[in-house]
């Protein structure tokens, strides 16, 4: 059973709009999150990430929101640019000192110019 | 800055034939892992590794094996290959105790076909 769930595929937003990625986790133990983009053809590179004690962390053009008591996590773009378009994976930690990572499926953000 | 590099980057098997993928890491980190990507599946975790001479499975590890001889190489192995095993594979790693961001740094992906 899937430990963190991305239930958009994909998501289509015209350049200079808000992007809202969403993911939903079911272990409240997970003790942070984190947001990767992936190119075609390239590895994952990390976003973002918040740990479970907050309920907010900027960076940028990027946000990421947690409401703990709903376990979910949306990561906010704004401005969205057509170079943002990728497929954005979110991540939880698991608890304990290794903290391996549960990545969702994936949603594919495409910024039309 | 090299970071993490895998080879090969693409590779065309037969069932039943083994190979060996390889990861080579240049920032001293303790942690490694291999993930498979399969369409609308996302990273699953095949087997990870906390330090040299340690290994563990992940979420997917049937059907392959893996090595830590040397702190910045990690080897995944397919014994005998299927065509279930094709996939896009990925090697990752990340210092300890930086578990704080929980940051991994990935290589590019293999890409690997099974016929």
């Amino acid at each position: 059973d899937q430990q963190v769930k991305q239930n958009s595929p994909s998501l289509s937003v015209q350049e200079g709009r808000i992007s809202i990625l969403n993911c939903d986790y079911t272990n409240s133990m997970f003790d942070y999150f984190l947001w990767y983009k992936k190119y075609p053809a390239e590895g994952p590179t990390f976003l973002i990430s918040i740990s479970s004690i907050k309920d907010k962390n900027e960076d940028g053009r990027f946000t990421v929101f947690l409401n703990k008591s709903a376990k979910h996590l949306s990561l906010h773009i704004v401005p969205s640019q057509p170079g943002d378009s990728a497929v954005y994976f979110c991540a939880a930690s698991e608890p304990g000192s290794q903290g391996n990572l549960i990545f969702g499926k994936g949603t594919k953000l495409s910024v039309k110019p | 800055n090299a970071g993490v590099t895998q080879t090969p980057k693409f590779r065309v098997l037969k069932t039943g034939q083994s190979m060996t993928l390889l990861c080579a890491q240049d920032m001293n980190h303790e942690y490694m892992y291999w993930y498979r990507q399969d369409p609308g599946m996302g990273l699953r975790l095949i087997h990870y590794s906390v330090g040299e001479g340690t290994t563990a499975k992940g979420e997917v590890p049937d059907g392959y094996n893996v090595s830590r001889l040397k702190k910045q190489n990690f080897l995944l192995g397919l014994e005998s290959a299927a065509p279930s095993q094709t996939s896009v594979y990925f090697c990752a790693s990340r210092s300890f105790p930086n578990k704080g961001t929980g940051e991994l740094f990935f290589g590019e992906g293999s890409r690997l076909t099974v016929l």
